[in-house]
């Protein structure tokens, strides 16, 4: 198992409402990542967070949004959410080797929005 | 904007045949190819990867193979036992990790 923790583990929430998940990275790692995971499909990027900024983002709304610490946690909030919000979401957090990063996940937040 | 595609969506082998799983990506800035495997209601688990300096990795039952010039990879099985089956993923990112863009995944089935 990897350093990578998440909570809450299961959340369900109500269309319109806010929600904030939490990550903890694993030790030594300055990158994280957040990507959601729809019901039998591939984790979708959703943004990346180095040194507490934002430094990548994939075709998410302004609503999705997020914060990293500087002890390298980090918050992925959604506003106003909606029923295709209903996902798994992880967290990846990153080191560097021999030029690229290795992505280590999170055991994840499964979201329903009813 | 960046793609990954990967087939086949589901495969079914004999224990003890190899399995092989082929990724497309089309962003030529990817330099870094991870694959995943991800158990039923667990998180997904980096097997192997494979930079863009490198053909070839193998690791045991496991190998990659990368063609920079076509923007193919692929994932290789040999001797597969039935704890292999799950899903796999192919992802491919840009320089330092950014941006990981995910294939929609294979479900391997290994029959005993």
């Amino acid at each position: 198992e990897t350093g990578v923790t998440q909570s809450p583990t299961h959340l369900i929430k109500t269309r319109g409402q806010q929600v904030t998940l939490r990550c903890s990275s694993q030790s030594g790692h300055n990158t994280v990542s957040w990507y959601q995971q729809a019901l039998g499909q591939g984790p979708q990027f959703i943004f990346q967070y180095y040194r507490e900024e934002e430094n990548g983002r994939g075709n998410f709304p302004p609503r999705f949004s997020g914060l990293q610490f500087p002890n390298y946690s980090s918050e992925l909030n959604v506003n106003a959410l909606e029923l295709d919000d209903s996902a798994l979401y992880l967290c990846a957090s990153s080191r560097f080797r021999d030029g690229s990063y290795e992505q280590y996940f999170g055991p994840g937040t499964r979201l329903t929005v009813t | 904007g960046e793609n990954v595609e990967q087939h086949p969506s589901t495969l079914s082998v004999q224990e003890g045949d190899s399995a092989v799983i082929k990724c497309t990506y089309s962003d030529s800035a990817s330099n870094y190819f991870p694959w995943y495997k991800q158990e039923l209601g667990k998180r997904p688990q980096l097997i192997i990867d494979i930079r863009s300096n490198v053909g070839e990795k193998k690791d045991q039952r496991i190998a990659v193979t990368l063609n920079k010039t076509a923007k193919h990879f692929s994932l290789h099985i040999t001797e597969t036992q039935p704890e292999d089956s799950a899903v796999y993923f192919c992802a491919a990112s840009g320089d330092g990790g950014f941006k990981t863009i995910f294939g929609a995944g294979t479900r391997l089935f290994v029959k005993a």
